[in-house]
């Protein structure tokens, strides 16, 4: 079965540290994005990859890292510069290719709380 | 600068009637919109998507409008049903960066 499948679901870490979000797909797609939502507001686009070993910074990249090493994975690591840490996470991908319109496909998200 | 407005949080329809949630956008070298509906702690699922050469995609009971000259984008479930009860988020699409809506919660009254 393919898909994107994110880990851990619900993520604790204290303030100050460092965690790793894990994002892999199986669905051999080119582009991989992570967003972040908060209550009342929309997904906000944070990183995004259009190919292996290149990624271009979203809209609220700040306090954020990842890495492209391979296709299949996207880790996004939330750094202590991160002033609001706590949030939904979501891995995307999609397979833009030859074709310019593609949808994107989700993950089940991490739930990640700072404390 | 929100690009992307569905300036309705909330929505209930009546099961069987038509459900219409509605999205505006400001950037016009959009070129593709999607709809997505979400559960509470899950990822969002692509329901329907159209292209900005179109101004009509339909998939089922599922039809999106896109108005370009108003930058409005529409969805219609026809008919509603308990089951399509979720959080509908809009999105657009250039340079292959995705912009979502803030979402409308629907809730189709049995």
């Amino acid at each position: 079965d393919g898909g994107i499948t994110q880990s851990p679901k619900y993520l604790f870490r204290k303030e100050g540290q460092n965690v790793t979000l894990s994002c892999e797909q199986n669905l051999n797609h080119d582009a991989m994005y992570w967003y972040r939502q908060d209550p009342g507001q929309g997904l906000r686009l944070i990183y995004y990859s259009q190919i292996v070993n290149d990624f271009q910074k979203g809209d609220i990249a700040e306090g954020y890292s990842v890495s492209r090493e391979k296709k299949e994975s996207f880790p996004l690591t939330v750094t202590s510069a991160q002033k609001n840490p706590t949030a939904f996470y979501l891995c995307a991908s999609s397979m833009p290719g030859q074709l310019n319109n593609s949808p994107l496909h989700f993950g089940n998200g991490t739930r990640l709380t700072v404390t | 600068d929100q690009q992307v407005k569905q300036n309705s949080p909330s929505l209930s329809v009546q099961e069987g009637r038509i459900s219409i949630l509605n999205c505006d956008y400001t950037n016009s070298m959009f070129d593709y919109f999607l709809w997505y509906k979400k559960y509470p702690a899950e990822g969002p699922t692509f329901l329907i998507s159209i292209s900005s050469i179109k101004d009509k995609n339909e998939d089922g009971r599922f039809t999106v409008f896109l108005n370009k000259s108003a930058k409005h984008l529409s969805l219609h479930i026809v008919p509603s049903q308990p089951g399509d009860s979720a959080v509908y988020f809009c999105a657009a699409s250039v340079l292959k960066k995705f912009y979502f809506g803030t979402g409308t919660s629907l809730t189709v009254i049995p």
